[in-house]
């Protein structure tokens, strides 16, 4: 089945314990972004990648990080959370970034709450 | 920049009736995409319907359309004979198809919580 896979899907953790939130597509999607959701902001783009090796910043990228290493995988980094990193996370992908009806295909979401 | 509003926080409707969800966007690029997503309760992001700047005709899937007004900026979502199944939270969303730093990136809008009543 075609499909975005994240993990974890829920974590609590403390404020600035490292953590990982993986993302990986199974389409050979060129294209991968994550996204958080917060109530009332709908949601925000952290970062993308056009492809292997190339990342660049969204909307919101501070305190994240990200790597592009493989075509499949796109993991976010939060290298010292905080609570305000407390929130509903997306990773999306699609076959290149902009072509007419070109879908983002979401995956099921991460849901993080930093104490 | 871009912008996308939705103005209706909530929305209520009977069972098996049309409603109209509202979406009103701001861009000065000519070529842009509009995109509506659900999102149940469980959370997930389901794509619903596709709109190009340069589309003629409204776009249509099963029981959602488009209602495409470029000169007013407005993309609003109809949906044809609500069923239970429907009620979620949608999201109006719009990608610069003109390249540049946008890349891609999806705008949302605030979303609206749909409840439809039996």
């Amino acid at each position: 089945e075609a499909q975005v896979t994240q993990n974890p899907r829920y974590l609590i953790t403390v404020t600035g314990k490292k953590l990982t939130v993986t993302c990986s597509q199974n389409m050979n999607h060129e294209y991968m972004s994550w996204y958080r959701q917060d109530p009332g902001l709908g949601l925000r783009q952290i970062y993308y990648s056009m492809n292997v090796e190339v990342t660049d910043k969204g909307d919101v990228p501070e305190g994240y990080k990200v790597s592009r290493k493989e075509k499949r995988n796109f993991p976010l980094i939060l290298e010292s959370p905080s609570p305000n990193q407390t929130s509903l996370y997306f990773c999306a992908s699609s076959f290149s970034s902009y072509l007419g009806a070109n879908v983002l295909t979401f995956g099921a979401g991460s849901r993080l709450t930093v104490l | 920049a871009q912008k996308i509003t939705q103005t209706q926080p909530g929305m209520f409707v009977q069972e098996k009736e049309a409603v109209t969800l509202d979406c009103t966007y701001d861009t000065s690029d000519p070529s842009y995409g509009l995109f509506w997503y659900k999102q149940p309760s469980s959370g997930e992001m389901i794509f619903l319907i596709y709109q190009g700047s340069y589309d003629q005709q409204n776009a249509t899937e099963g029981r959602y359309s488009l209602n495409f007004q470029k000169a007013r900026k407005s993309a609003n979502l109809v949906i044809s004979a609500s069923q239970l199944g429907d009620s979620a939270m949608y999201f109006c969303a719009m990608r610069d198809d003109a390249g540049g730093t946008s890349y891609g990136k999806l705008t949302f809008g605030q979303g609206t919580i749909l409840t439809v009543h039996p």
